[in-house]
């Protein structure tokens, strides 16, 4: 089993949808949770970062880590073109010195 | 808004040529990361590097690679005999402190090796 899934798409869906997107992981000592967005040929952009169980939310973004599970999610509202990118989940457990552990990424793009 | 600064944005170079990869993190960061990107894969761990020591490497990271931080700025990624299968993105990455999970990354360096 990989240590971080996540479904790599394509994902496509209009204008001003919510999106949500996930990742399954199998490390239970995975403490810390973020979301990163790609654009092609660049440097992933932090968009969400998040300790232990809960939720987080800033502006249309609003990130949700379920440990129980082993899930998390990113839901975007109000989506905008500009929002086309590739979405990555990235993790680390405090013993790992702060290594993170990506998945695979999932692409998306919003239609005017 | 402070950004990790890597150069060149791409270098091409003949298999079992050096090169060495260059990085600026963010000033007042503590934490340094390699990560490498082939097209198309996951972003892969390399490197981490902590009070001038390497704190942790993957499976990667073995004796061709090696991390320098020379003049407490810079901080480089050097390969010693490039292989094809080091062409890839490679990120630079830093965090300001050990309880910051949020690190920043650079635009990358694409290497090609031919």
């Amino acid at each position: 089993q990989k240590e971080v899934e996540q479904d790599p798409g394509p994902l496509s869906v209009p204008e001003g949808a919510i999106v949500s997107l996930n990742c399954t992981y199998s490390n239970s000592a995975f403490q810390y949770f973020m979301w990163y967005r790609q654009y092609s040929r660049k440097g992933p952009e932090l968009l969400m970062y998040t300790y232990s169980s809960g939720n987080k939310e800033d502006g249309r973004f609003t990130a949700q880590v379920d440990k129980s599970s082993k899930y998390i999610s990113l839901f975007i509202r109000d989506s905008q073109p500009s929002d086309s990118a590739t979405y990555l989940c990235a993790m680390s457990a405090y013993n790992q010195g702060g290594k993170l552990i990506f998945g695979q990424g999932t692409e998306l793009s919003v239609k005017p | 808004e402070p950004e990790v600064t890597q150069t060149p944005s791409h270098q091409v170079t003949q298999m079992g040529q050096e090169v060495i990869l260059r990085c600026v993190p963010i000033s007042n960061h503590l934490y340094f990361y390699w990560y490498r990107q082939i097209l198309g894969q996951k972003v892969e761990f390399l490197v981490s590097f902590y009070n001038n020591e390497i704190s942790e490497k993957s499976e990667i990271f073995d004796d061709q690679f090696s991390v320098e931080r020379p003049d407490g700025s810079n901080f480089t990624l050097k390969i010693r005999s490039t292989k094809l299968e080091d062409s890839a993105m490679y990120f630079c990455a830093s965090r300001p402190d050990s309880a910051n999970y949020g690190y920043t990354f650079g635009s990358g360096t694409r290497l090609t090796v031919v």
